[in-house]
């Protein structure tokens, strides 16, 4: 069965600064989707990125991307010049190629200090 | 993106009653519709899948009896919860799956529903 693992409860930046939080996952897939999602204190769920198994290229969205390693089953998420808008907590979510539900790591509470 | 819509966002109940929730998807259609229960400063629980026009698919553990799913149409999905008790007192999501470009799927997440059982 696949697992995801964020090992950082918790993860603390200055405004401005870059933060990176980790993401593993374990799979005996080849084909397989990764996604980062965020849940402000709002509690809605909002997509960040996504990065497709079979492609080489980081994903990257504006101030956000990614740090895919697939033999080392890695997918950490690399916020730059963060605002206070990131505070949240971080879902890396794993989903099979062929479908079917997401994976949810345990999460990571981002605080980001003015 | 795509959004989607969850009525209400706060209920409040007697224990012993039931309690419906509704999960529209607003500008696509959706085959299948997820379920999930979160506690504070925890991850997200899949309870169950559920499929247009079909029997909903229920995680272990999750009582399908008590957590009724109904996937009528495809733009719309509802969680009862029958019989609430206390216990049952969480934070209710639920997500749309958006399929466009073949293959490509990502999935959409209402805003939830805050249910308090008294």
């Amino acid at each position: 069965a696949q697992t995801v693992t964020q090992s950082q409860p918790e993860m603390s930046v200055q405004e401005a600064e870059t933060v990176t939080l980790s993401c593993t996952y374990d799979t005996s897939e080849s084909d397989y989707y990764l996604f980062w999602y965020k849940q402000p204190p709002s509690r809605q769920m909002i997509l960040v990125i996504r990065q497709e198994a079979y492609k080489q290229q980081n994903a990257t969205e504006n101030r956000f991307s990614v740090n895919f390693q697939k033999a080392a089953k890695s997918f950490s998420l690399k916020i730059s010049d963060s605002q206070l808008g990131d505070a949240a907590m971080y879902f890396c979510a794993y989903r099979s190629g062929q479908g079917g539900k997401l994976i949810f790591g345990q999460g990571t509470e981002l605080s980001v200090k003015p | 993106g795509a959004v989607v819509s969850q009525h209400p966002s706060r209920v409040i109940c007697k224990s012993g009653t039931s309690v419906k929730i509704e999960c529209r998807s607003l500008d696509f259609q959706a085959t299948t519709m997820f379920w999930y229960r979160q506690f504070p400063k925890q991850s997200l629980m899949l309870m169950a899948t559920s499929n247009e026009g079909s029997k909903a698919t229920y995680e272990q553990g999750v009582e399908k009896d008590k957590f009724l799913i109904n996937h009528a149409s495809l733009t719309l999905s509802t969680l009862t919860v029958t019989s609430a008790h206390p216990e049952d007192s969480s934070f209710y999501i639920c997500s749309a799956r958006k399929v466009s470009g073949g293959l490509q799927e990502t999935q959409y997440f209402g805003p939830g529903t805050r249910l308090l059982v008294l």
